[in-house]
């Protein structure tokens, strides 16, 4: 399964957006790429996905690199409660398995 | 609320105890997960059951003993555990495994809340 990276932490002004990257340098062309979150306590929750082409959603943007390589997540205008760890998670298509990785901690600052 | 329930949210228990974790999805799903978390680890698939049958066992070692009487219920029963074993359990649920349906919104998970389990 391709791995990813994020970074471990980052910091947001409260309105702001929020760009989470994600590097999946070995991600192969049959290979999602997922967005979900964990709020404090709670379990994680779904965000967003995509596969090649950018993807918005209610929640979020998903911007794929052309080579798909790397990935961001925009959170357009964060809130205090956008506060949680995020996670960017490739799955390859046919299987069911999250490989989950240690996030980026996301920090909204009022 | 997500859809799935998990009881009880916290548990303490002793290493020679017995106990059991339950979990409920409302949402009609045929696939139920276990995860496990510990502290600053990512989580980890315990188990996967699929329209009532047991489809991946991770490795889990034998005092974790899952039941999945329907497909709204999934129970974990935990027996002799150790001290390492405390963590938070997660339950999650999808439409299907995604093996039946790619990439489709309709097989994200969704997860409960959690059981924080400590072992004294």
């Amino acid at each position: 399964d391709a791995k990813t990276t994020q970074p471990p932490s980052m910091d947001c002004a409260e309105g702001r957006a929020a760009n989470l990257p994600c590097n999946h340098s070995t991600i192969s062309g049959n290979e999602y790429v997922y967005w979900y979150r964990q709020i404090h306590s709670q379990g994680p929750q779904y965000i967003i996905h995509g596969l090649k082409n950018n993807e918005t959603n209610e929640m979020a943007s998903l911007i794929i690199t052309e080579d798909r390589k790397s990935s961001t997540l925009i959170l357009p205008h964060a809130t205090l409660r956008d506060t949680a760890v995020y996670y960017c998670i490739v799955r390859v298509s046919g299987t069911y398995k999250y490989i989950f990785g240690t996030g980026t901690r996301l920090k909204v600052l009022a | 609320e997500t859809g799935v329930t998990q009881t009880p949210r916290h548990l303490v228990m002793g290493m020679t105890n017995k106990k059991s974790l339950k979990c409920e999805q409302h949402l009609g799903h045929n696939a139920m997960y276990w995860y496990k978390q510990s502290a600053k680890k990512p989580l980890e698939l315990m188990f996967v059951y699929n329209f009532k049958e047991q489809t991946e066992n991770n490795s889990v070692p034998s005092r974790f003993s899952p039941e999945c009487p329907n497909s709204s219920h999934l129970f974990l029963h935990l027996h002799t555990l150790q001290p390492e074993d405390s963590a938070l359990y997660l339950c999650a649920s999808s439409q299907d495994l995604w093996v039946a349906s790619g990439g489709a919104k309709m097989n994200e998970q969704f997860f409960g809340p959690g059981t924080r389990l400590t072992v004294l």
